[in-house]
């Protein structure tokens, strides 16, 4: 059974389009969950690590937060550049901290 | 600042040919990692080294041999390539196990 489960597959916006980006996750003992930001053609780039349920980051128009089963990436009045595959990945207890990653949302924002 | 170096960008093999994707980080961390991505998959760990002298297999290690070089070099090997290891292939590294890992921009492999 999937342990990380990300949804939509993939979500069109509007620039200025408010919208969450969501990660499920089935594990137990979580140690960390990831935020990852994928470009055509490149390698995934690291945005957020939240620990603990209730933990919440920011980076300009991106705001990452975590419960005990899911975590959300909210954007922000999104701009064209903002366009990209996000990904998220977990790490738990008792899998010497190997990274589980999740399928990916592609988000496209439009002028 | 280079982080993460993968060769090569691409590459075409015959089935059975043999080669190896080097990765070099110069970070100084401890930790590396090879991943592979395929429509619809995800990200799957290959192999890991946590530190310098250690390698263990990720989650599909079957077909794939590595080596961690030194500190900063970690090379992942296909011996005998078959048309089922046609992927993109990620070398990452972190400061340590379940630190946030810092990605190459990846081999793009094809078997004929």
């Amino acid at each position: 059974e999937d342990q990380v489960t990300q949804s939509p597959e993939a979500l069109r916006l509007q620039e200025g389009e408010s919208s969450s980006l969501n990660c499920s996750y089935t594990v137990s003992g979580l140690r960390g969950l990831f935020w990852y930001r994928q470009d055509p053609g490149k390698g995934p780039e690291f945005l957020f690590t939240l620990y603990s349920a209730g933990e919440e980051k920011e980076k300009e128009r991106l705001k990452a937060t975590l419960t005990k089963k899911e975590s959300f990436l909210h954007i922000t009045a999104p701009k064209p550049e903002d366009s990209a595959t996000y990904l998220c990945a977990v790490i738990w207890v008792g899998t010497a901290s190997k990274l589980t990653f999740g399928t990916g949302t592609r988000l496209q924002v439009t002028l | 600042n280079a982080g993460v170096t993968q060769t090569p960008k691409f590459q075409v093999l015959k089935t059975g040919q043999s080669m190896t994707l080097q990765c070099a980080q110069d970070m100084n961390h401890n930790s590396m990692y090879w991943y592979r991505q395929d429509p619809g998959m995800g990200l799957r760990l290959i192999y890991y080294s946590a530190s310098e002298g250690t390698t263990d297999k990720g989650e599909v290690p079957n077909g794939y041999n590595v080596s961690r070089l030194n500190k900063r070099e970690f090379s992942l090997r296909l011996e005998s390539a078959a048309p089922s290891q046609t992927s993109v292939y990620f070398c990452a590294s972190s400061q340590d196990m379940g630190k946030p890992q810092h990605f190459g921009d990846g081999t793009r492999l094809s078997i004929l």
